[in-house]
């Protein structure tokens, strides 16, 4: 197995709902990441997991949640969320959490719409 | 922290033409430069990468440059394709950030035949 599955692949939410994304990979990677990408701009790093501990906070939101259950999973839990939050949210890994080895695979992403 | 700049933001080419994409970066420390490729509504997809020890690499009909002097690293396309159309994202590693990427904020190759 060489993807990373994320799932919803498309989620339309309120602002005061509470919905989970999530993302699986099965390659042993250790380090694992959430993105955010809005329409025609590069991908905006959100957090990093490195050995299923949070290592990077990019100054996120509190009400972005990242949760890391084990090694296999990554999950980002959102709680009243904005219209601006509405972008496509990628998950990604990396084989070793200490050096960049063979650069990121990508999920295909979750499309959030937030209404 | 690391800075990417990424040029030119759009590039449209004829079909066999070659398209050269540019990127510099501030952190003289970086050692790994990827190249992503994204379609439209799909991941982005890394298609090469380079690290520092190396200054040139090859695949196919993509290759990477990298100028670690002046700080700069080229994405090249020769024989270009319709299906080569996409947004391409060059990256470096995040200063302070362990294995995390910077993207540059992308060019917008269009190969028409």
């Amino acid at each position: 197995d060489t993807e990373v599955t994320q799932t919803p692949k498309h989620l339309v939410m309120g602002m005061t709902n509470k919905k989970s994304l999530k993302c699986e990979q099965h390659m042993g990677h250790r380090a694992m990441y959430w993105y955010k990408q809005k329409a025609k701009k590069p991908p905006e790093l959100m957090f990093v997991y490195s050995y299923e501990k949070l290592s990077i906070n990019e100054s996120v939101p509190s009400r972005f949640s990242p949760e890391c259950p084990n090694s296999s999973l990554l999950n980002l839990h959102l709680h009243a969320l904005q219209p601006e939050d509405s972008a496509l949210y990628l998950c990604a890994s990396s084989q070793d959490a200490s050096r960049l080895g063979d650069g990121y695979t990508f999920g295909s992403g979750t499309r959030l719409t937030v209404v | 922290g690391e800075n990417v700049e990424q040029h030119p933001s759009t590039l449209s080419v004829q079909e066999g033409d070659s398209a050269v994409i540019k990127c510099t970066y501030s952190d003289s420390a970086s050692n790994y430069f990827p190249w992503y490729k994204q379609e439209l509504g799909k991941r982005p997809q890394l298609i090469i990468d380079i690290r520092s020890n190396v200054g040139e690499k090859k695949d196919q009909r993509i290759a990477v440059t990298l100028n670690k002097t002046a700080k700069h690293f080229s994405l090249h396309i020769t024989e270009t394709q319709p299906e080569d159309s996409a947004v391409y994202f060059c990256a470096a590693p995040q200063r302070g950030a362990g294995t995390a990427l910077i993207f540059g904020k992308g060019t917008t190759l269009s190969v028409s035949s």
